[in-house]
């Protein structure tokens, strides 16, 4: 049980394009999900967390105008990056909390965006 | 400032070793700590999950103390195998905050 799923795995995209990226929680109702960013050989550094019904909430530094975050149910958040740039090029990973335990979060596979 | 270093880096051991993995944190007061295997490329495979009442887990050839009152946790592995290569993360969920606190990693090679 608990299990995280992401889509697409990898994507490449041009400059100036935007792309999405979405996170299920397959057999469990997520409160909340959590989006992460991995750059190469460095740890894992919270983006967002998302409730299902309202807005999301960016840690410093991360920009929703560009990150725009959306959790329509308990078990379906998306991430877009808008007007992508190569510096956004990361590995994206999302989580998600069960039984709205923050403290106990199961993770996605990730999603490896290149940006050209 | 809550923060989560794990050290060293990097190591290497040769095949058959036993081998510690170390975590340190800045606050006392969490709520639970978890280690994760990461593998190039890949998400996080969560490894055992230390609750804040206890001192130790164990599962198969790892176990994984907690000492909260010295700030710190060790991951020990026996009998390391070339499959144990991987990047080990070190993660804290700090009571009173809604986010897990990760380390940076620790990226160990077993050389067969």
């Amino acid at each position: 049980g608990a299990v995280v799923s992401q889509h697409p795995s990898w994507v490449i995209c041009k400059s100036g394009t935007s792309v999405k990226i979405e996170c299920r929680s397959l057999d469990f109702q997520a409160t909340t999900m959590f989006w992460y960013r991995q750059f190469p050989k460095q740890s894992l550094m919270l983006m967002a967390t998302s409730n299902e019904g309202s807005k999301a909430t960016y840690e410093q530094g991360v920009e929703k105008d560009k990150f725009l975050i959306n959790h329509a149910s308990l078990t379906l958040s998306t991430l877009t990056v808008t007007s992508a740039h190569p510096e956004d090029s990361s590995f994206y990973i999302c989580s998600a909390d069960q039984d709205a335990n923050l403290y106990e979060q199961y993770f996605g596979p990730g999603t490896r965006l290149t940006v050209t | 400032k809550q923060e989560v270093t794990q050290i060293p880096a990097a190591l290497s051991v040769p095949e058959g070793e036993n081998l510690v993995l170390n975590c340190s944190f800045t606050d006392s007061a969490i709520y639970n700590l978890q280690w994760f295997r990461q593998d190039p490329g890949k998400g996080l495979t969560s490894l055992l999950l230390i609750q804040s009442s206890q001192r130790e887990q164990t599962s198969g050839r790892l176990n994984a103390s907690l000492d909260k009152s010295s700030g710190r946790s060790t991951l020990y592995i026996a009998a390391s195998q070339p499959g144990d290569s991987a990047t080990y993360l070190c993660a804290v969920a700090f009571s009173g905050a809604n986010n897990l606190f990760f380390g940076t990693g620790t990226r160990l090679t077993v050389i067969p």
